[in-house]
């Protein structure tokens, strides 16, 4: 059981928009260094997004992020193929003093 | 550029000790916190603990506190994750990462992740 909930599984078809919810609590998304990590079948996590909506070079402008409260949310338009992938949440608990991901999220891309 | 590359995929029985390391390149190694993530098989990402090479300060999860030793030699640029006495069930991919920033109040994102080193444990 994770400490961000995140849904298992989405699917948009190509060019069209998809979003991907984090949910946690006040002790870790209330913080702005919450970042998204691309996962693509067979390979490392990449950084996709960091202190919440900032873009690290070689992330497309089609993706951007946002919080509200204590849930915060990935958004992914224009959808191609290449954007398969697992996409995981992950930020800093000050009450477990650790740093926690979401379970993950699967996107297809149909 | 930044890389942190991973010793190789091992195949180990249960009760046998490992140590695996990474290498950082392309930054000052001894001034970035840099910790261990655990994959299992077909799961998700779980976070172990850090090293600040600088001091060989380590912060671990509670749910690796214990079961794992992270160390760091900043003269060779490595950082290093061992077991004494390895399960099945630590069968998984093991990823070194570096946070951009660790403090008091915690730390920031992960920045750049190594390729992974797959360790097989049979029992």
């Amino acid at each position: 059981q994770s400490v961000l909930t995140q849904p298992p599984s989405v699917s948009a078809a190509p060019g069209q928009k998809v979003t991907i919810s984090c949910s946690g609590s006040s002790s870790n998304i209330v913080s702005n260094y919450l970042s998204w990590y691309q996962q693509l079948p067979g390979t490392a996590p990449k950084l996709l997004l960091y202190e919440v909506n900032k873009r690290p070079s070689g992330t497309p402008d089609r993706v951007s992020g946002s919080k509200s409260g204590t849930s915060a949310t990935l958004a992914i338009t224009g959808l191609q193929t290449g954007d398969e992938a697992d996409y995981y949440c992950g930020t800093w608990d000050t009450s477990l003093s650790a740093w926690v991901f979401g379970g993950g999220t699967r996107l297809t891309v149909l | 550029e930044v890389l942190l590359v991973q010793s190789g995929a091992e195949v180990k029985k249960s009760g046998e000790s490992l140590k695996i390391s990474c290498r950082g390149s392309g930054y000052s190694f001894s001034s970035f916190w840099i910790g261990w993530v655990r994959q299992m098989p077909g799961k998700g990402l779980e976070w172990m603990g850090i090293i600040y090479p600088g001091d060989s300060e380590t912060k671990y999860s509670t749910s690796f506190q214990g079961q794992v030793t992270i160390s760091a030699d900043k003269s060779i640029s490595t950082a290093y994750l061992q077991w004494s006495s390895l399960k099945a069930s630590d069968t998984a991919i093991y990823y070194c990462a570096r946070h951009g920033y660790c403090g008091d109040s915690g730390c920031y994102d992960i920045d750049y992740w190594g390729q992974g080193t797959l360790v097989t444990v049979s029992s």
